[in-house]
């Protein structure tokens, strides 16, 4: 069956930068794009960027443009987020998701990564 | 602009029923949504895609209680005979051209 495995838990300092992995099994991973969302404490799913696991090509949301970068090893079927310049705000669970073949449900959900933003 | 409206909060007593609903903004009455469920401290849960015409599917190992219908703009997820792990968080999805959003969210709570 599907698994989405995430890294751990990151502490960061303001104006640092955070690299998130998320490990896909069970299907074959260059047929279906893969997506990040992100909850901060307390309020609703942000929907980040995706990436097609396929050819690489990217597409982030306006919010984080310039300060997000997703990127895929097929060799190792894992997606990488990289969020730059983070501030406090950025607090949150980083979510990676995989939605169907022709559309954008997300069907799939990885366990989630506390990123946790401090001086 | 592609906006997900859902009430924040709904109650409802053990072995009841209750109706959640996300609400589409003009001009995307014809969205296919996703239901989630988020459990406390617990990452979001796939329920079921749900149609514009009220046809839906659940996903893998959601049991029958859990329903979806729709009537226009307004999608309606449906659980039957509450439980008390049914008491989470409720968020619908949907995608646009180069988005995706999510609703609010609605906080169950089971009596």
């Amino acid at each position: 069956q599907v698994h989405l495995v995430q890294s751990g838990a990151e502490v960061k300092k303001p104006g640092a930068s955070v690299k998130i992995s998320c490990k896909a099994s069970g299907y074959t991973f260059t047929t279906y794009s893969i997506h990040w969302v992100r909850q901060a404490p307390g309020q609703t799913l942000e929907w980040m960027g995706w990436i097609n696991a396929g050819n690489g090509n990217t597409k982030y949301a306006q919010k984080f443009k310039g300060r997000v970068a997703i990127i895929r090893d097929t060799s190792a079927n894992t997606v990488y987020m990289e969020l730059s310049s983070l501030i406090s705000e950025d607090t949150a669970v980083y979510y990676c998701a995989r939605p169907g073949r022709f559309n954008v449900l997300f069907d799939y959900w990885g366990q989630g990564t506390l990123v946790t933003v401090s001086s | 602009q592609l906006v997900l409206t859902q009430p924040p909060s709904a109650s409802a007593s053990l072995g009841a029923s209750v109706n959640l609903t996300c609400t589409l903004s003009s001009g995307h009455s014809h969205n296919v949504i996703a239901w989630h469920q988020q459990s406390p401290e617990k990452g979001p849960r796939y329920l079921m895609r749900l149609n514009s015409d009220g046809s839906h599917n659940n996903g893998d190992g959601i049991p029958d209680r859990f329903s979806g219908s729709s009537s226009g703009a307004e999608r309606y997820l449906t659980i039957s005979s509450l439980q008390s792990e049914d008491e989470a968080d409720y968020y619908c999805q949907t995608w646009g051209t180069g988005i995706v959003v999510f609703g609010g969210g609605t906080k169950l709570t089971v009596l």
